[in-house]
């Protein structure tokens, strides 16, 4: 079974504004990671957050994470038509740092 | 292009023949990893390697399925007797210990 689930399921945003979505999870995690996805592609690793952080930035990506609640969210600012793909959250379980655990995906579409 | 690379990258086959996918990953990678993914969906893991060891295959994997890492070098994913159930992409990563994983385009299969 997949431990995370993104929310919204979809966004339609124009281009110059923010997109934000969600990351909900269910047992306790080491880390915390986004990747994106192109139509068509393999998944491109954005950013990781360890359990012991609570907020992280990557050029136009700021991500939070907030154990107590088991949730993160994942903030795109100033989007660009190139950032139009589907986001996903992935936990590692435990030891088991090898197995990560994708929740549906966020898809998100930047108009022009 | 030093990234993953997956061949092939389309494959249609006919209900109940074999299929064999191949992965090269990032060559100072020791681990690599097999998911599935079906449309709309986030990436299930299936079977990891650390160098030539296949040390964890989950419970998606049935006894069709085998995967192989010979030398620690490329893997090779083969699918017996095809079910329609078995239409998917399927991803394979890489990484260096415990760093971010790295994702080939993916194998799409479609089974008739």
């Amino acid at each position: 079974s997949q431990q995370g689930e993104e929310d919204p399921q979809a966004l339609s945003i124009q281009e110059g504004e923010n997109a934000t979505m969600n990351c909900s999870y269910k047992t306790s995690i080491n880390n915390l990671q986004w990747y994106r996805q192109n139509s068509g592609r393999g998944l491109v690793h954005l950013i990781l957050i360890r359990s012991n952080e609570r907020e992280k930035h990557s050029g136009r990506l700021r991500v939070t994470l907030d154990t107590s609640k088991k949730s993160s969210s994942l903030l795109i600012t100033a989007s660009r038509a190139a950032d139009t793909a589907s986001y996903f959250c992935a936990t590692a379980l435990g030891s088991n740092d090898y197995k990560l655990s994708f929740g549906a995906g966020t898809t998100v579409t930047v108009r022009a | 292009d030093t990234g993953v690379s997956q061949n092939p990258r389309h494959k249609i086959t006919k209900r109940g023949q074999n299929v064999t996918f191949r992965c090269d990953p990032i060559s100072e990678h020791n681990r690599l990893y097999w998911y599935r993914q079906t449309l709309g969906q986030g990436p299930e893991f299936l079977t990891y390697f650390q160098n030539e060891a296949q040390l964890e295959k989950s419970r998606l994997l049935s006894d069709r399925f085998s995967a192989e890492r010979p030398k620690g070098s490329f893997s090779t994913l083969e699918i017996q007797r095809t079910e329609q159930g078995d239409s998917a992409m399927y991803l394979c990563a890489s990484s260096l210990d415990r760093m971010p994983q790295h994702f080939g385009d993916g194998t799409r299969l479609s089974i008739l």
